[in-house]
């Protein structure tokens, strides 16, 4: 298995810009995970999933951040409007449910300027 | 949400030393995780412990779990420049973790 998948890697945007990052998860892992992680903050849930449905978004910072899972295949974080402080590596990992261990995806690098 | 200490949260010792990394929680977890994260990537599960008082080995690195499932400790034996990244450990609380503020570990050759 190719492990989890983001997309992309780096995202340089203005602020006010919309930002969408990408995730695909393990396959036939049924959980997925946003963090975001930053120096001040260190590592922070945003939200989850399990088959699909968000289960906390308590995380998510503001009505500005947006996640949906449309299939177990794939899930999206939209930050619309961008700002600077929005800055940070936002990392996707995924579980099976009756596993304990997450596996995490290399991250995106996001800078808002 | 975060773990309430891992400590110490910056490292910086010489090849061939022996430290000890320590994750402490109010909280009861029924798993603790290790995870190692280098620049730029994403954490990497080192361990899992799920038992009072188990301890594992991995290879130089040795992690016990509290008797009360509320603490743990990460202890590496000889340390390489190979071990630096920075040290995260995680409790597992109804299948979400809760996470540590993570240490940073230098080895310097």
């Amino acid at each position: 298995d190719a492990g989890v998948i983001q997309s992309p890697r780096h995202e340089v945007t203005e602020m006010g810009q919309e930002v969408t990052l990408r995730c695909k998860p393990i396959s036939g892992h049924n959980s997925l995970f946003w963090y975001r992680q930053t120096m001040m903050r260190g590592l922070e849930l945003l939200i989850y999933f399990n088959n699909n449905v968000p289960i906390d978004d308590s995380g998510m910072p503001e009505d500005r951040f947006s996640a949906k899972m449309p299939n177990a295949s794939f899930s999206t974080l939209k930050i619309q409007p961008s700002e600077p402080r929005d800055s940070a590596v936002y990392f996707c990992a995924s579980r099976e449910w009756s596993s304990y261990e997450q596996y995490f995806g290399p991250g995106t690098r996001l800078t808002v300027t | 949400t975060q773990l309430r200490e891992q400590s110490p949260q910056f490292l910086s010792i010489q090849e061939g030393e022996n430290l000890t990394v320590y994750c402490n929680s109010s909280s009861v977890f029924s798993s603790l995780q290790w995870y190692r994260q280098e620049p730029g990537e994403g954490p990497v599960l080192l361990v899992t412990v799920v038992t009072g008082g188990e301890v594992k080995k991995l290879k130089r690195l040795t992690f016990q779990f509290g008797d009360a499932r509320k603490d743990s400790s990460l202890h590496i034996t000889a340390a390489q420049p190979g071990d630096t990244g920075l040290y995260l450990c995680a409790g597992d609380s109804n299948y979400q973790l809760i996470w540590g503020a993570g240490t940073k570990l230098i080895i310097k050759p």
